[in-house]
């Protein structure tokens, strides 16, 4: 079975700092999807960003970025330039393309973006 | 109404009561799921339906039972909870899953905030 480990349970950046969230996992897949979601206080989930195992390149969308490893099963997820509305929780999470319906969690890292 | 809504937003009920939460997809997709969000524990997929058929019941207790009439609405029937149950409890929609190499991004409603008495 797949686990999500998200080690960091809150953080905090000042505004328009640059900050790193950490996410690792364990699996014997080979193919395999990684992604980060967003759930601000009004609870709705979004998709920030999304990971193809077979896939060097690191995925960039705007200003959010990962850096994935995947013989350290790191993936890990940059914010630069933060902004007050990211603050929420971040979700990271797996999907095996042989379950391609099943999304795996962490437990998330409440980010708290500061002036 | 756009993307996946779900109601009530928020359910308080006595451990006897049966009670159903529902969602809607507003996003022609085929697929819908619910998930349970408890503090400081990941998210658990509870059922998966593809086309209106169960593809998933992850080992959930038979005091939820969840009804896909069609591919827009999702149900979860609830009966004789206990209080573990509080929680909160997403849907989300995809594409339906026509093979299994394939991804479609999940898309997810509000949320229940469910408290059980």
């Amino acid at each position: 079975a797949q686990t999500v480990t998200q080690s960091q349970p809150e953080m905090s950046v000042q505004e328009a700092e640059t900050v790193t969230l950490s996410c690792t996992y364990d699996t014997s897949e080979n193919n395999y999807y990684l992604f980060w979601y967003k759930q601000p206080p009004s609870r709705q989930m979004i998709l920030v960003i999304r990971q193809e195992a077979y896939k060097q390149q690191n995925a960039t969308e705007n200003r959010f970025s990962v850096n994935f490893q995947k013989a350290a099963k790191s993936f890990s997820l940059k914010i630069s330039d933060s902004q007050l509305g990211d603050t929420a929780m971040y979700f990271c999470a797996f999907m095996n393309t042989g379950t391609a319906s099943k999304l795996t969690f962490g437990t998330g890292t409440r980010l708290q973006v500061t002036l | 109404e756009t993307g996946v809504t779900q109601t009530p937003r928020h359910l308080v009920m006595g451990m006897t009561n049966k009670k159903s939460l529902k969602c809607e997809q507003h996003l022609g997709h085929n697929a819908m799921y619910w998930y349970k969000q408890s503090a400081k524990k990941p998210l658990e997929l509870m059922f998966v339906y593809n086309f209106k058929e169960q593809t998933e019941n992850n080992s959930v207790p038979s005091r939820f039972s969840p009804e896909c009439p069609n591919s827009s609405h999702l149900f979860l029937h609830l009966h004789t909870l206990q209080p573990e149950d509080s929680a909160l409890y997403l849907c989300a929609s995809s594409q339906g899953q026509r093979g299994s190499e394939s991804y479609n991004e999940q898309f997810f409603g509000p949320g229940t905030r469910l408290t059980v008495l």
